[in-house]
Order: C-alpha cells, then structure tokens, then sequence
C-alpha cells in the first residue's frame, strides 16, 4: 500500500513564495506527480518528477528526493488566483494508477 | 471541445437506485479512468481501463461496475446506491498507463438521499 502525506492547509500572502511539502511511503516508485484543484473543478496536472532533482516551470517548481521519499512545490510570485487545493500524487509501479494524498488547500490573501 | 466530458454534472437520486454515468473523452488517449473524491476531498482511484484490460481497486464495492463500449468512452454504473456513495466522480484518461498528466473530466457530484 501507499502512504502520501502533506499539510491540510496553508496560507500565504501575495507576491510571496510558498513550498508545499509531501512525504511519500511506498514499495515501488514510477513518478510523483502535483496537480491542482480550484473549488468545484476538475484536478488540472502541475508538475511530474521522477529523478532527483528539481523541475521548474514559470511560477512553479517540483523538488524530490527518491531516497527521503519526499517532494515539496514551490510556487514564486504567489497571486490570487494560486487559491486552490494542491494534490501529490504518487506511481508505484509502471502501469499502475496514481495515489493521492488529501491535498494542501492553499490560501492566498492580499 | 471539451477534452473529457461528463454527464450529468450533478445527480440526486434515493436510496437504492441504480444510476450511470457517462464519459466520453476526444483526447485519442488509450487509457481510462474513475476516480472518487469524498467529502475530505480525497481522490481515490477506483477502475483503470486500457485496451479491454480492466484493474479493479480492491477496495470498491461490486456494486460499482464501469462499461466501455469503445476507447472513448468510460461509463460507470451504480447499483443499489448508497448513502455513502454520495461524492464527487471524476473521470480522467491518459495516453498510457506510464505517461503523466492525466486529463481529468469536470466532475459529477452525486448525492444520495
């Protein structure tokens, strides 16, 4: 089985950067994946990583670390519309479907 | 053309019916699926579909079958519905099983009274 771990909640304020952390246990490892989710939306895909390493694109970036089973996202120059739920999702194995963790509901405030 | 659409987008229905719901995606995508996000907005898989191969999370209930009259379309039907069957239902497909970004429906909240 997997467990996929991250914060329920966050809040930060505009311009500001915040990092949304995720822990990960699992058997196998195929991808890690952040998605994000507006209220009453569909879950949109962010970011995809599956070596160590960080990925940037624009605003945002995708950390992980296959060995401490963790991976973190970054989003810079936060704005309003950043207001949403931020799922980690994890691939065991090749083939497999994707776990998600609860989500991260990130506030962003003026 | 909206990638991945459902119907209906909300469903009330009583105790024990049985309901479906459909969807279609125009994405060319070979591989289907349904998830289940519940009130503390969890997304839980719950069938994957790719090439006639169906994989079933152990965890849902028999009642819960979903039908593929062809690689476009994953339709998932609900017998006998329960109170707890009430959730927000979303398809998505993806290229294959291995590829990323899985491009998700809008979502059908199902609420059962």
């Amino acid at each position: 089985g997997q467990n996929i771990d991250q914060p329920t909640e966050m809040t930060a304020t505009e311009g500001a950067i915040v990092q949304i952390n995720c822990t990960y246990q699992t058997s196998g490892f195929n991808g890690l994946f952040w998605y994000q989710q507006h209220a009453g939306e569909a879950p949109t895909f962010l970011s995809y990583n599956v070596l160590d390493g960080l990925e940037e694109k624009g605003r945002f970036s995708s950390f992980l670390s296959r060995s401490k089973g963790y991976s973190y996202l970054l989003l810079k120059e936060l704005q309003m519309k950043d207001s949403a739920s931020y799922l980690c999702a994890v691939r065991e194995n090749a083939g497999n479907m994707l776990t998600f963790g609860g989500g991260t509901r990130l506030m962003v405030k003026p | 053309d909206t990638a991945v659409s459902q119907t209906p987008k909300y469903l009330v229905t009583q105790m024990g019916n049985d309901k479906s719901i459909k969807c279609e995606q125009n994405l060319g995508h070979d591989t289907m699926y349904w998830y289940k996000q519940d009130s503390k907005k969890f997304l839980k898989i719950m069938f994957s579909y790719n090439n006639k191969e169906l994989i079933i999370n152990e965890t849902v209930p028999n009642r819960f079958s979903p039908k593929s009259p062809d690689k476009a379309h994953l339709n998932l039907h609900i017998n006998s519905l329960e109170l707890g069957d009430s959730a927000v239902y979303f398809c998505a497909s993806s290229q294959d099983p291995n590829s990323y970004g899985y491009t998700f429906g809008s979502g059908t909240r199902l609420t059962v009274v």
